[in-house]
């Protein structure tokens, strides 16, 4: 069966850092696409950062240069490092599988973890 | 970046109805136009792929339709584990984009 759990979610100070991880299991991260969304309280979806199996990676404007999307394949992990957080970056953070066989749909999510920056 | 528009934003039904949800995209997304729906304080779940594919193991009443700039979602014989908000969502170029959500209300 295949399940992520993401873990690492805080309350931040603006300008801080955080790494979020996302465990996986039932799947090996490296073979598939593995994704960030989130969602500010009250608001809808919205598209992070993907890490495709050969490692290119793509981010959404608004994190470009600060968040960082990465995987440990001994350890099965995806993280999302961010840095230099703002209170707009205060949201919860899903990670979520893209198949090949969706053609690259998020067929398998995460509970979320959640992420406030506030001073 | 493609914006995604999604109407109604808000809609509001009855079990056994039929609802559409719209979905249209200021470019061209070619079939790269995915659905999920969310429940208060859950994770997504993917619905439809590749606009008109149907995820295994949702049911049937779901359907989905279109290419290039207008989508569809369709909810026939509404149960009321359907009332949720839905989402659009573009895969043909980045920035991947949601849609704003269409909450379904009974």
């Amino acid at each position: 069966e295949v399940q992520l759990v993401e873990s690492g979610g805080n309350l931040i100070q603006p300008g801080g850092s955080l790494r979020l991880s996302c465990a996986a299991s039932g799947f090996t991260v490296s073979t598939e696409y593995m994704t960030w969304v989130r969602q500010a309280p009250g608001k809808g979806l919205e598209w992070v950062s993907i890490l495709y199996t050969g490692g290119l990676t793509f981010y959404t404007d608004s994190v470009r240069g600060r968040f960082t999307i990465s995987r440990d394949d001994s350890k099965n992990l995806l993280y999302l490092q961010m840095d230099t957080l703002r209170a707009e970056d205060t949201a919860v953070y899903f990670c979520a599988r893209g198949s090949s066989v969706t053609t690259g749909a998020f067929d398998s999510w995460g509970l979320g973890t959640v992420v406030t920056v506030s001073s | 970046d493609i914006q995604l528009t999604q109407s109604p934003s808000s809609v509001s039904a009855s079990v056994g109805d039929t609802v559409t949800i719209t979905c249209r995209a200021t470019r061209g997304v070619n079939k790269w136009l995915h659905w999920y729906k969310q429940k208060p304080g859950k994770a997504p779940e993917l619905l439809i792929y590749a606009a008109s594919t149907l995820q295994s193991g949702v049911p049937s009443r779901f359907s989905g339709s279109g290419s290039g700039t207008d989508f569809t979602l369709t909810i026939t014989s509404l149960q009321p584990e359907d009332f949720a908000s839905y989402y659009c969502q573009q895969a043909n170029s980045f920035p991947y984009t949601f849609g704003q959500g269409t909450k379904l209300e009974i």
